[in-house]
């Protein structure tokens, strides 16, 4: 079946710093790929998304490419900042299904 | 626009019990579902409705049921809870089902904590 692998967390960083969290995929077909983000207290919220191969999603200074050979959607930020502490899920879909199949969640704690 | 919105944010239950969590959007998305997150495992699909009157069984649906009477509201029903029904809960929805790339617009959440 489906399934979202993630970088174990969680992830510590200085403000600053470059980010990036690994997320690789394994689907039938060609799903969808999304970034969504949980700040503390909150649900879930989408910070990005690619639906085919080699788009590149982007928002808030976070990028992912979806990359097909490799199967994955890693995101990277240039400069994390404090507001940047979250919870990040990788999640995919496919056209024949319906929900989304989301990895485990990396937690990122930003330090001034 | 209020989005989603759910009730109660926490609640606390001996085993057995029943209860309700309420969902509700105001966006006249079609679809709804409900999912279930616990530590280091994601977020689990729990039931999912595609329109009014429209209901099915995600991943982890034992013990859990829906229904959907009208489009803004998608109540999910705990029949006699247990301890490993712990956990947050997320309501979502979107324009059409998640499979067609759909951004899924969640709700706060409720904790619930089964004694």
């Amino acid at each position: 079946g489906d399934s979202v692998t993630q970088m174990e967390g969680p992830v510590t960083l200085s403000e600053e710093a470059f980010l990036t969290i690994n997320c690789t995929y394994t689907a039938t077909g060609y799903p969808s790929l999304f970034w969504y983000v949980q700040y503390p207290g909150e649900g879930l919220q989408l910070l990005l998304k690619a639906t085919k191969a080699d788009d590149k999603g982007s928002n808030k200074g976070f990028e992912a490419t979806y990359r097909k050979e490799t199967t994955s959607f890693h995101l990277e930020k240039g400069s994390v900042q404090v507001s940047d502490s979250a919870v990040y899920f990788c999640a995919l879909s496919t056209p024949s299904g319906s929900r989304l199949t989301f990895g485990e969640g990396t937690q990122l704690t930003v330090n001034p | 626009n209020a989005g989603v919105t759910q009730t109660p944010k926490f609640q606390v239950l001996k085993t057995g019990q029943s209860m309700t969590l309420q969902c509700a959007q105001d966006m006249n998305h079609e679809y709804m579902s409900w999912y279930r997150q616990d530590p280091g495992m994601g977020l689990r699909l729990i039931h999912y409705s595609v329109g009014a009157g429209i209901t099915d069984q995600g991943e982890v649906p034992n013990g859990y049921n829906v229904s959907r009477s009208t489009t803004e509201d998608f109540p999910l029903r705990l029949l006699s809870a247990a301890p490993s029904q712990t956990s947050v809960y997320f309501c979502a929805s979107s324009y059409s089902k998640a499979g067609l790339g759909e951004t899924q617009y969640f709700g706060p959440g409720t904790r619930l904590l089964v004694l």
